[in-house]
């Protein structure tokens, strides 16, 4: 299995709280991702990172932000936390290869976050 | 843009039937095509993949096959088993300098013996 952990693992927070998830990996792959999973919605991509220091948006990034000072972390912050956010969050990790863009990603197992 | 479209679930079988889950996606260019699956309150695993046109994936008596032609990449099983029990996601990756997995909303599969 890949070394991914995701902490903490379940969480519940109130409404306009801030709260960060924290993904580290010994894996020293240079992608890393977050997803969250929703009923009805399968997996979407939040926000990635490509290397130290840069990440991009995915495709519901709004209301999140992301840092990766180091190889290894990668950090999700909800920056005030509203029930829609409530969610089931992935990590994940992927590496280039050498004349192949096609490779394939491992997860995490997950944080489950609550906003009441 | 790049989507996946599989069916709906869920979808519930007796032992030692056959299974098929439809894939179907939208690229440009030349994607490789991933099958996961999700067993209950786990992360995702990845369950086998092909990277080009006419590519069979194969792992654990499931296989796929990428069909450029027909853009689909069905998972089938000739034979499931109580513990193949999962939600089941199939997932594209593009290609061309991009590492990005869009996936299909899931298909949740339960085995009854």
């Amino acid at each position: 299995d890949a070394g991914i952990t995701q902490s903490p693992r379940h969480k519940v927070t109130e409404t306009g709280t801030p709260v960060t998830l924290r993904c580290h990996q010994t894996e020293n792959h240079r992608y890393m991702y977050w997803y969250r999973q929703d009923p009805g919605h399968g997996l979407r991509l939040i926000h990635y990172s490509y290397g130290v220091k840069d990440t991009d948006k995915g495709e519901v990034s709004d209301g999140y932000s992301v840092s990766r000072s180091k190889t290894e972390d990668f950090l999700l912050t909800l920056e005030s936390a509203t029930s829609s956010q409530t969610s089931v969050y992935f990590c994940a990790i992927s590496e280039s290869v050498r004349d192949t863009y096609n490779t394939e990603a491992f997860f995490g197992q997950g944080t489950r976050l609550t906003v009441v | 843009g790049n989507s996946v479209t599989q069916m709906e679930g869920p979808v519930t079988l007796s032992e030692e039937a056959f299974l098929t889950i439809n894939c179907t996606y939208t690229a440009t260019g030349y994607p490789s095509l991933f099958w996961y699956v999700q067993y209950p309150g786990e992360g995702l695993q990845l369950l086998l993949k092909a990277t080009k046109a006419d590519d069979k994936g194969s792992n654990k008596g499931f296989e796929a096959t990428y069909r450029k032609e027909t853009t689909s990449f069905h998972l089938e099983k000739g034979s499931v088993q109580v513990s193949d029990s999962a939600v089941y996601f199939c997932a594209l990756s593009p290609g061309a300098g991009s590492y990005q997995l869009t996936f299909g909303k899931g298909t949740k599969l339960s085995v009854i013996p």
